[in-house]
């Protein structure tokens, strides 16, 4: 594997479900990003790992909530979720926050029922 | 705060057109700017950046200059192929406090053959 992978690619749950995304980078960053993109809105920044300790958290609900055991796997734990939170999660990683040239994975595609 | 304004989508040409998507920004200091491309089914890939003004960014054709006294970083190609099809965001990386990426809403683009 190369790159940025997600896991799974399409999940459909529903309200009451706990379910996780999983993010794995190949690269040897030492960042690592969740972001939300919804239709017709910009790209939302929810959270950012920085050597394993949370350095963002962009006011994000707290039935998402986000975990990163190493430099190179980030996971975000869903439950209780609404219909609205319906969107493409995006992982991206990048070598430090202070570095812009971020490297983004496929997305997970989340259906809330 | 810095945002990111970008031309309303989508955008529909024939293949040899050329091709303007616009983009303004607002930021303290002095930002970063970049345009990132998301193939069908894929993640966000940097296109092409420039860090100061008066600097243009180029690649696979396409270009960008980051014009300060408009505050603007237009994406511009010459004559554009079906496999530029995608959607392109622009976003800004402030010089300065909070090390993150500010996109706009994307602009999506098809090219028929």
């Amino acid at each position: 594997e190369t790159g940025v992978t997600q896991t799974p690619r399409h999940l459909v749950m529903g309200m009451t479900n706990k379910k996780s995304l999983k993010c794995e980078q190949h690269l040897g960053h030492n960042a690592m990003y969740w972001y939300k993109q919804s239709a017709k809105k910009p790209l939302e920044l929810m959270f950012v790992y920085s050597l394993e300790e949370r350095v963002e958290n962009n006011s994000v609900p707290s039935r998402f909530s986000p975990e990163c055991p190493n430099s190179s796997h980030l996971f975000l734990h869903l439950h209780t979720l609404q219909p609205e939170d319906s969107a493409l999660y995006l992982c991206a990683s990048s070598q430090g926050t202070g570095f812009y040239e971020q490297y983004f994975g496929p997305g997970t595609r989340l259906t809330v029922t | 705060g810095n945002s990111v304004t970008q031309m309303e989508g989508p955008v529909t040409l024939s293949e040899e057109a050329f091709l303007t998507i616009n983009c303004t920004y607002t930021a303290t200091g002095y930002p970063s700017l970049f345009w990132y491309v998301q193939y069908p089914g894929e993640g966000l890939q940097l296109l092409l950046k420039a860090t100061k003004a008066d600097d243009k960014g180029s690649n696979k054709g396409f270009e960008a200059t980051y014009r300060k006294e408009t505050t603007s970083f237009h994406l511009e190609k010459g004559s554009v192929q079906v496999s530029d099809s995608a959607v392109y965001f622009c976003a800004l990386k402030d010089s300065q406090g909070a090390q993150k990426l500010v996109f706009g809403q994307g602009t999506r683009l098809t090219i028929n053959p």
